[in-house]
């Protein structure tokens, strides 16, 4: 069982609608969560990056962890066509832990 | 702020030859630097840990001596791939976590290795 799983999609949604993308995680000890966002042929850009449970908001963006069930969320709002990409989840234990990725999973906003 | 560059961004090599890549924390220090390494369709898959000044540290089933790290400065880490087979063609990207704060990591743009 891989320590971060994610759907890879595609995901396909018109423009506007509201994106839920999820992770679920197996190892306990994760403490810190992140989502980035990668263009193709280009690195990931961090998006959010939350600490322990419970929400946090940045303009469209709302990550959401729920480390009882051990599930990540990312929610867009108002999804744009330049939100085409593939959104990547993250997590580690904190300190100098190395950062274990999901496979990311490819959005497609329609116009 | 926060800005990691690569450089280059594409390179095409021929087998058997080495190549250098470059990640440099552009307005931040950065005492831990990571390497990693993404094929299509896939996820990043840590190569390498590199600490400013120490060697560095190899995740399971990497070659040290055909993926040589060195982190010579608190800006600037190379990544040397050796004899380059074109196996190793992937996408290279670094990442850099500040020497203060939080455990974030800011990464670059990557490097497209093709070696034919």
């Amino acid at each position: 069982q891989k320590e971060v799983e994610q759907d890879p999609g595609p995901l396909s949604v018109p423009e506007g609608a509201i994106v839920s993308l999820n992770c679920t995680y197996s190892n306990s000890a994760f403490q810190y969560f992140m989502w980035y966002r990668q263009y193709s042929r280009k690195g990931p850009e961090l998006l959010m990056y939350t600490y322990s449970s419970g929400n946090k908001e940045d303009g469209r963006f709302t990550a959401q962890v729920d480390k009882s069930s051990k599930y990540i969320s990312l929610f867009i709002r108002d999804s744009q066509p330049s939100d085409s990409a593939t959104y990547l989840c993250a997590t580690h234990s904190g300190g100098y832990q190395k950062v274990t990725f999901g496979t990311g999973t490819k959005l497609q906003v329609i116009p | 702020g926060a800005v990691v560059s690569q450089h280059p961004s594409w390179v095409i090599c021929k087998s058997g030859t080495s190549v250098k890549i470059e990640c440099r924390s552009l307005d931040f220090q950065a005492t831990t630097m990571f390497w990693y390494r993404q094929f299509p369709k896939q996820s990043l898959m840590l190569m390498a840990t590199s600490n400013e000044g120490s060697k560095a540290t190899y995740e399971q089933g990497v070659e040290k001596d055909k993926f040589l790290i060195n982190h010579a400065s608190l800006t600037l880490s190379t990544l040397t791939v050796t004899s380059a087979h074109p196996e190793d063609s992937s996408f290279y990207i670094c990442s850099a976590k500040r020497t203060s704060g939080n455990n974030e990591q800011f990464f670059g743009p990557g490097t497209r290795l093709t070696v034919l």
